[in-house]
């Protein structure tokens, strides 16, 4: 079974850039979530959707942060303008049930 | 979400078990405790989730206890590769659903 892909692995741009991260989750897994990991934290939630439907997107910075799931699948996560405290790994994650949730490797910002 | 309490550090020899604990003490009837782990630049990785019963997979076992107020991840015979950081998580129901919230885990070094 293929895992959640993501990518790129890894970009640097510089504030007030836009970036965008593209996620593919498991095939046929519902739930989808976007994290943020700032070195040293654990992961935040960003946004969960339930196929193409935003379940939690309390602690997304609405001002600069937007995600979508086209028709239920892939999802992309767009942050623009970036700024320095934007720079984390930003994990996506997928699950069919439950909170038994599929992890990709990340992508890691750095903003300079 | 029920709040967990989990020690920041803890240490193991290779070969023995690893027993990393964590308090859920405002955890309700019908919420799952789930445990995750996540190597050094990984996403997470699911690991096992239970209710009231002590479960097992090939990875780990988990012991709840009797009032459901704390529990123990179990690793019978810990590996260098084991060192990871361990999140105990409880989420949410009602309005907060499916929520998965990471804490800041226990850090378990494998030493040999």
């Amino acid at each position: 079974e293929a895992g959640v892909a993501q990518s790129p692995r890894y970009k640097i741009i510089e504030k007030r850039q836009s970036v965008a991260f593209w996620c593919n989750p498991i095939s046929g897994h519902a739930t989808l979530y976007w994290y943020q990991q700032i070195l040293g934290q654990g992961p935040k939630l960003l946004i969960q959707f339930q196929n193409n439907g935003v379940v939690d997107d309390s602690q997304l910075p609405k001002d600069r942060f937007s995600a979508e799931r086209l028709k239920g699948v892939d999802s992309t996560l767009k942050i623009q303008p970036a700024k320095l405290e934007d720079s984390a790994v930003y994990l996506c994650a997928s699950s069919s049930s439950g909170w038994a949730a599929f992890f990709g490797q990340g992508t890691r910002l750095t903003v300079v | 979400d029920a709040k967990t309490t989990q020690p920041p550090s803890m240490d193991c020899a290779e070969g023995r078990a690893a027993n990393l604990p964590c308090n859920h003490s405002t955890i309700s009837g019908n919420e799952y405790v789930y445990w995750y782990r996540q190597i050094h630049s990984q996403g997470p990785q699911y690991i096992i989730h239970g209710l009231k019963n002590n479960e097992t997979n090939e990875m780990a076992s988990l012991i709840i206890t009797e009032d459901r107020k704390s529990s123990t991840l179990i690793l019978p015979h810990a590996t260098l590769r084991d060192t990871a950081v361990y999140y105990c998580i409880v989420p949410g129901g009602g309005t907060s659903y499916g929520k998965l919230t990471f804490g800041q885990g226990t850090i378990l070094t494998v030493h040999p």
